[in-house]
């Protein structure tokens, strides 16, 4: 069974940077084509995707966030980071980290967490 | 960046209606559309992914079909647990980044 688990701080300050880690178990993304991604979702907004790492250390960000975001992995923990800099209230938002379906990439995420609200705010 | 467009952005429909969402790609994407059901406070859920198959265990009354710049998501007779928020995603083989629609909240008529 798969699954993925959010955690973090609920509250950060502007200017601070934020730290979120992905939990998951039922796959490992030492596995050949396993790929995890982050996505965020401001209230009563649409989704936004963040980033992604792959199986093979490959990572790719968001061009509009790309200075700011840092994704990383602890194969041994199975574990992704997201480090997120510079906190503005415009970054509120529930951010979740989802699984990318299939060992050939079909673009679609098919197992998320349950996502955690981290909001900025002084 | 490629923008996806959502029709419409809200829906009212009553139980055993044919409902059908729309999704336009700024440029063609092929295959690359996914659609997901949200419910409020909950994480989306997959339901179809290359534009027109089906995640399992996702009842057959969904449905997706295009390719190219429009898609089409379909549910055949909507259902009371139906009601939700829908969205299409495109993934950008090219740039490997990933874009969502707006949303379609189909409602209760």
């Amino acid at each position: 069974q798969v699954t993925l688990k959010e955690s973090g701080p609920a509250l950060v300050k502007p200017t601070q940077t934020l730290t979120l880690t992905c939990t998951f178990s039922g796959f490992s993304l030492s596995s050949s084509g396993m790929r995890v991604s982050w996505i965020r979702q401001p209230p009563g907004k649409t989704l936004e995707w963040l980033a992604r790492i792959d199986w093979d250390e490959d990572k790719f960000y968001s061009p509009s966030l790309k200075t700011r975001l840092t994704i990383s992995k602890d194969t041994s923990k199975n574990q992704v980071v997201l480090t997120m800099t510079n906190m503005d209230p415009v970054d509120t938002a529930t951010y979740y980290c989802a699984r990318i379906k299939g060992a050939t990439n079909t673009g679609a995420f098919d197992y998320w967490g349950q996502g955690i609200l981290v909001t900025v705010s002084s | 960046d490629i923008q996806m467009t959502q029709s419409p952005s809200t829906l009212s429909a009553s139980v055993g209606d044919r409902v059908t969402i729309t999704c336009r790609a700024s440029q063609s994407i092929s295959n690359w559309l996914a659609w997901y059901q949200q419910k409020p406070g909950k994480a989306p859920k997959l339901l179809i992914y290359k534009a027109s198959s089906l995640e399992s265990g996702v009842p057959s009354r969904f449905s997706g079909s295009g390719s190219g710049t429009e898609f089409t998501l379909t549910i055949s007779s909507l259902q009371p647990d139906d009601f939700a928020t829908y969205y299409c995603q495109q993934y950008n083989s090219y740039s490997a980044t990933w874009t969502f629609g707006q949303g379609t909240k189909v409602e209760i008529k």
